[in-house]
């Protein structure tokens, strides 16, 4: 069964700062990783989207990273602004589980002024 | 292109009462998702469509919940009766089909329900 876990799971950081996410999975055999982001009380917004195949995606000031083999995944952001704050939520595609997505518990990420 | 469209947005309720949810995909995806995300955690599938067919309901409590996707757009998830432990955002996605592994999801912007 597939468990998708998120560290930290709470993130303060000053407004400029780059900052990274971590999201692990326990099994390699994925289709592809999505990242999302949520903000209060709202649904879910796709970040980025990973295939297995690749290594990396980017998208403005986010880059996300995929290691397969090591079940890890990281969302970098750069240059952090008080509007990212979120809880951004990593989620996997696995040949287990269908179309299914797995999602890990979210980091809630704060930025400040 | 149009995102996925849910309603209502909120909707508080006492135990045992009925509810239900209304969600309308992206046009032309043919799987369509129900995920439920209680408060602090990630969304946990209830269930998949692809057209008007369940693909998967293996996570969907089926002494109270129900589903239905009349016509492969629509669809409408029901609970009757609700339980305090309902209270929770209820998602609907959509993506292009299930034979495509890698396409990515569309949310929208959920129904929070309050049982009390």
């Amino acid at each position: 069964k597939q468990e998708v876990t998120q560290i930290p799971a709470a993130l303060s950081v000053p407004e400029g700062e780059n900052l990274v996410l971590n999201c692990s999975f326990t099994d390699s055999a994925i289709y592809n990783l999505q990242w999302f982001r949520q903000d209060p009380g709202k649904g879910l917004t796709s970040l980025l989207l990973i295939q297995s195949s690749q290594r990396e995606q980017t998208s403005g000031r986010l880059n996300a990273s995929l290691d397969k083999s090591s079940g890890r995944s990281t969302l970098y952001i750069a240059a952090s602004q008080p509007g990212d704050s979120a809880t951004y939520l990593c989620a996997v595609r696995d040949e287990t589980s269908g179309s299914r997505l797995t999602f890990g518990e979210g980091t809630q990420l704060t930025v400040n002024p | 292109e149009a995102g996925v469209a849910q309603s209502p947005r909120y909707k508080i309720i006492e135990k045992r009462q009925s509810v239900a949810f209304w969600c309308n995909p992206i046009s032309g995806h043919a799987t369509l998702y129900w995920y439920q995300q209680i408060l602090g955690q990630g969304p946990k599938l209830l269930i998949q469509f692809q057209n008007n067919g369940v693909v998967d309901d293996s996570q969907l409590p089926k002494d109270r919940f129900s589903a239905e996707r009349l016509k492969g757009v629509d669809s409408t998830l029901k609970i009757q009766p609700a339980k305090l432990e309902d209270s929770a955002v209820y998602l609907c996605a959509s993506s292009r089909r299930v034979g495509g592994p890698n396409y990515g999801y569309t949310f929208g912007s959920g129904t929070r329900l309050t049982v009390v």
